[in-house]
């Protein structure tokens, strides 16, 4: 089947340490992007990466990393420095950047907890 | 972006057609409509955009006004597995990297 798969579903973190959100898509898609959902909230952009090897940060992007070495995959890193991390994350693709006629498609997400 | 409103939450019978109204009375002539839902402690799912004509695919029939600025989505035999949230987004046609989500619409499927 064609599709996002992130993983792992859930996730616990130790204050001060890295972890590391996988995201795969096997849908040929130029465009990945990475959310974050709170509670009650609506999704804010933390990353996007438009084309291999080039990312963008989004409204949120202090505390996170991103890297785009191969089309498919798009791992986004929670760092220590992000003081507030527990979250819903997203992962979305799109056939082609910035074109408002191709839907996003997101991924089931990962649930990050800090113990 | 143009902002959109819509009902806080929606109740529907089992196997009746669910109507989803979305009001975006500030978009502009450029900007779709998209329809996204979202079930508890899973990703939003795509429904269905449009411009100005009306769309439909297997899942959903999408309604815009002649003056766009308003639509309904349209669910025509809900199940209990439509039971969601459901986000109504307006996305300028050039250069939007994200989707905007608002508080959305729960609807509830009733056996």
């Amino acid at each position: 089947d064609g599709g996002i798969t992130q993983s792992p579903k859930y996730l616990f973190r130790k204050e001060g340490q890295n972890v590391t959100l996988s995201c795969e898509q096997n849908l040929n898609h130029d465009a990945m992007y990475w959310y974050r959902q709170d509670p009650g909230q609506g999704l804010r952009l933390i990353y996007y990466s438009q084309i291999v090897n080039d990312f963008q940060k989004g409204d949120i992007a202090e505390g996170y990393s991103v890297s785009r070495e191969k089309k498919e995959s798009f791992p986004l890193t929670v760092t220590s420095a992000q003081k507030n991390p527990t979250a819903f994350y997203l992962c979305a693709s799109s056939i082609s950047p910035g074109n408002s006629n191709q839907p996003q498609h997101f991924g089931d997400g990962t649930r990050l907890s800090i113990l | 972006d143009a902002k959109t409103t819509q009902p806080t939450s929606m109740d529907c019978a089992e196997g009746r057609a669910a109507n989803l109204p979305c009001n975006h009375s500030t978009i502009s002539g450029n900007e779709y409509v998209y329809w996204y839902r979202q079930i508890h402690s899973q990703g939003p799912q795509y429904i269905i955009h449009g411009l100005k004509n009306n769309e439909t695919n297997e899942m959903a029939s999408l309604i815009i006004t002649e003056d766009r600025k308003s639509s309904t989505l349209i669910l025509p035999h809900a199940t209990l597995r439509d039971t969601a949230v459901y986000y109504c987004i307006v996305r300028p046609a050039q250069g939007a990297q994200k989707l905007v989500f608002g508080q959305g619409t729960r609807l509830t499927i009733n056996p």
